[in-house]
């Protein structure tokens, strides 16, 4: 099983749908989880981190279910401007305690 | 803006030269990371630094190798250069004492290998 793994994609939605993201990771000691939107040719950006009652951020909801070790990420009436990657992130608690990124999931918003 | 810079933004160099990537922290952060993303990949962990010491690695051959100063900025070197070590590579830095995993990326360097 991959350490982290995400949707393959892409994602292709009209504006104002609701669109929604899973991620899986393999480490249950895992304590630190978070999404990052990634714009083409860009860094990585921390959108949200992810708590364990779930947590919301205006038009983005994350909730995290450790027995299943799953995260998800929602986006309400998506915006032109929400396309782009959503990258899950994990920690990973061990000798080298890494930060492990998923591949990502391609959202393309269509007008 | 993040704070963390990265130099240079794009690089060309051919199979079997060195490269040297620099990283300026963001304030305050005394940890940098560095990763390797392919493209249509995520980034791929390479290393992390902690008072100027390597305290983490992923799957990299050691022909990568870096350095963190006592400023918290940080180098990546590559030797041997191959054409699959043609990425982006990017450096995140955050602060180990706050007890967050929370990072924050520089701009990335775009190594073309030919």
């Amino acid at each position: 099983r991959k350490e982290v793994e995400q949707d393959p994609g892409p994602f292709n939605v009209p504006e104002g749908a609701t669109v929604a993201f899973n991620c899986t990771y393999s480490n249950s000691a895992s304590q630190s989880f978070f999404w990052y939107r990634q714009d083409c040719r860009k860094e990585p950006k921390l959108l949200m981190s992810v708590y364990s009652s779930g947590n919301e951020d205006g038009r983005f909801t994350a909730q995290l279910n450790r027995a299943s070790q799953y995260i998800s990420l929602l986006i309400r009436d998506s915006k032109l401007s929400d396309s782009a990657t959503y990258l899950c992130v994990v920690n990973n608690p061990g000798r080298d305690d890494k930060i492990i990124f998923g591949k990502g999931t391609r959202l393309h918003i269509l007008p | 803006e993040t704070g963390v810079t990265q130099s240079p933004t794009h690089l060309i160099k051919t199979r079997g030269q060195q490269v040297t990537l620099r990283c300026s922290s963001q304030s305050g952060h005394n940890t940098v990371s560095w990763y390797q993303q392919a493209l249509g990949q995520g980034p791929q962990f390479i290393f992390q630094y902690y008072r100027e010491e390597e305290n983490g690695r992923g799957n990299f051959p050691p022909r990568f190798s870096g350095l963190q100063f006592p400023n918290y900025s940080s180098e990546l070197n590559v030797n041997a250069l191959e054409l699959d070590d043609s990425a982006l590579y990017l450096c995140a830095s955050r602060d180990i004492q706050a007890g967050t995993y929370e990072q924050y990326f520089g701009p990335g360097t775009r190594l073309t290998v030919t």
